[in-house]
């Protein structure tokens, strides 16, 4: 079958670095997106990679390996602004996105 | 502004009634998707249509229907069969797939409960 795994809920500090694994197992891949969504709003997209590496953009980086079926969110100087919910979701061969359940990320001062 | 609209946010329904929920995209796509959120669970892909007057069923399409007739247009029905509506409503559109990076933009949402 499809997965997608993430964890649940993460915690760190105002300023800080963090990172948020994505584990995928799909029937074929065209690519792992990342998406923010704040509680009650909708999920606004962040980073796209379907080659192997990293790929860098602002406080945001993604990476991807794809032997590994495996990706990471990093998030530095993390604001306030970043509590939400961070989603991983790999497209399949068909290009239809599989979700995960979604990483609340908590910022504390 | 380009964008995706959901109407309305919040919808109150009572059990046996069926409910429509509405989505417009002035983004020119040609893909749009419904999905369905519930706490603690990934996305949940309801329907969608790559084209004008085409659609197909996603994963959990039991007891919703939906229509293509403008491209512009994607309205959902939630239908008295469906056993258990109360969720977040989320519509999407993008590019036809395989055409690149392929993101999904969505609209606001609409959270149904059925009392």
């Amino acid at each position: 079958g499809q997965n997608i795994d993430q964890p649940t809920e993460m915690t760190a500090t105002e300023g800080a670095i963090v990172q948020i694994n994505c584990t995928y197992q799909t029937s074929g891949f065209n690519g792992l997106f990342w998406y923010q969504q704040h509680a009650g709003e909708a999920p606004t997209f962040l980073s796209y990679n379907v080659l192997d590496g990293l790929e860098e953009k602002g406080r945001f980086s993604s990476f991807l390996s794809r032997s590994k079926g495996y990706s990471y969110l990093l998030l530095k100087e993390l604001q306030m602004k970043d509590s939400a919910s961070y989603l991983c979701a790999a497209m399949d061969s068909n290009y239809q996105l599989i979700w995960g359940a979604g990483t609340k990320l908590i910022i504390k001062p | 502004d380009g964008g995706i609209t959901q109407s309305p946010k919040y919808l109150f329904r009572k059990e046996g009634q069926n409910v429509t929920l509405s989505c417009e995209q002035n983004l020119n796509h040609d893909a749009m998707y419904w999905y369905r959120q519930d706490p603690g669970q990934g996305l949940r892909l309801i329907y969608y249509s790559q084209i004008v007057n085409d659609f197909q069923k996603g994963d959990i399409a039991e007891g919703y229907s939906v229509s293509r007739e403008k491209k512009e247009s994607f309205p959902l029905t939630v239908t008295s069969a469906q056993k258990n509506p109360t969720a977040f409503y989320l519509c999407a559109s993008s590019t036809p797939p395989g055409q690149g990076r392929d993101e999904q933009f969505f609209g606001p949402g609409t959270r149904l409960t059925v009392l």
